[in-house]
C-alpha cells in the first residue's frame, strides 16, 4: 500500500506570507495526488488535482507541483480565509491514501 | 446541482452494526466511483472504502475489515454496512464523487456533508 507523509504537520503564519506544505509518497504516483482544503465543522473541498491543476473556482495564489513522490502545495499570499487544514491524497491506485494534515494557523 | 446526503448514523453499542446510506443527485451516478471517507475527532482523514460504477468494491488493504459497501443504480444510492462497531470507529462518516478511471479512480470533487457515528455503551 501507498503510504502518504506531509510536512509540516502545523505550520504558523502570518497574512501575506508564502506558504509551502510538502507531501512525500512512498513510491512512485506519477502525478495523480490531490490536495484538499477543510475549515472546522465542514467537509473537506478539492482544491488541486493531478498535481497542479486547480479546481473550478479555487483562487490562483494556491498552486501545486511536483512527481513520482515528491509535492508542494504553495500558496502566494496566505489570506485570512486560508487558514484551514490541507490534506494530500493519493489515487494513483488503491487503495487510496491522505496524507495526516497540515493545519496552517496564525 | 451535485449533492450527496450521507444518513444513517447515530449512537450504537460496542459490538453493534450500522448501515450508511449516501443518496445522491444532479449528476449520471451510474458512472462515477462513490467513496467513503471518516474522521474522528480532531484526527485526519481515513479512507475507508470506494465502490465502481458497476459495484466493484474496494478497502484498505488486503482485509475488508467492518466494512461492506454496495450500491444501488436504481436508487442513486450507496450504502456502507458496519459490523462489530468499536469506540475506534466513532468518527464523521463522508461520502464522496470520483470520477472512474480504468486503472482507479480520480480526486473526490464533491463531498456530503457527512453523518456521525458514535460507538458508546
Amino acid at each position: 500500500d501507498i503510504q502518504m507523509t506531509q510536512s509540516p504537520s502545523t505550520l504558523s503564519a502570518s497574512v501575506g506570507d508564502r506558504v509551502t506544505i510538502t507531501c512525500r509518497a512512498s513510491q512512485s504516483i506519477s502525478s495523480w495526488l490531490a490536495w484538499y482544503q477543510q475549515k472546522p465543522g465542514k467537509a473537506p473541498q478539492l482544491l488541486i488535482y493531478k498535481t497542479s491543476n486547480l479546481e473550478s473556482g479555487v483562487p490562483s495564489r494556491f498552486s501545486g507541483s511536483g512527481s513520482g513522490t515528491e509535492f508542494t502545495l504553495t500558496i502566494s499570499s496566505l489570506q485570512p480565509d486560508d487558514f484551514a487544514t490541507y490534506y494530500c491524497q493519493q489515487y494513483s491506485t488503491y487503495p487510496l491514501a491522505f496524507g495526516q494534515g497540515t493545519k496552517v494557523e496564525i | 446541482e451535485v449533492q450527496l446526503v450521507e444518513s444513517g448514523g447515530g449512537l450504537v453499542q460496542p459490538g453493534g452494526s450500522l448501515r450508511l446510506s449516501c443518496a445522491a443527485s444532479g449528476f449520471t451516478f451510474r458512472s462515477y466511483d462513490i467513496q467513503w471517507v471518516r474522521q474522528a475527532a480532531g484526527k485526519g482523514l481515513e479512507w475507508v472504502s470506494g465502490i465502481g460504477p458497476s459495484g466493484d468494491p474496494y478497502y484498505p488493504g488486503s482485509v475488508r475489515g467492518p466494512f461492506t459497501i454496495s450500491r444501488d443504480n436504481a436508487k442513486n444510492s450507496v450504502y456502507l454496512q458496519i459490523n462489530t462497531l468499536r469506540a475506534g470507529d466513532t468518527a464523521i462518516y463522508y461520502c464522496a464523487r470520483s470520477m472512474s478511471s480504468a486503472s482507479g479512480t480520480y480526486q473526490f470533487d464533491y463531498w456530503g456533508q457527512g453523518t456521525l457515528v458514535t460507538v458508546s455503551s
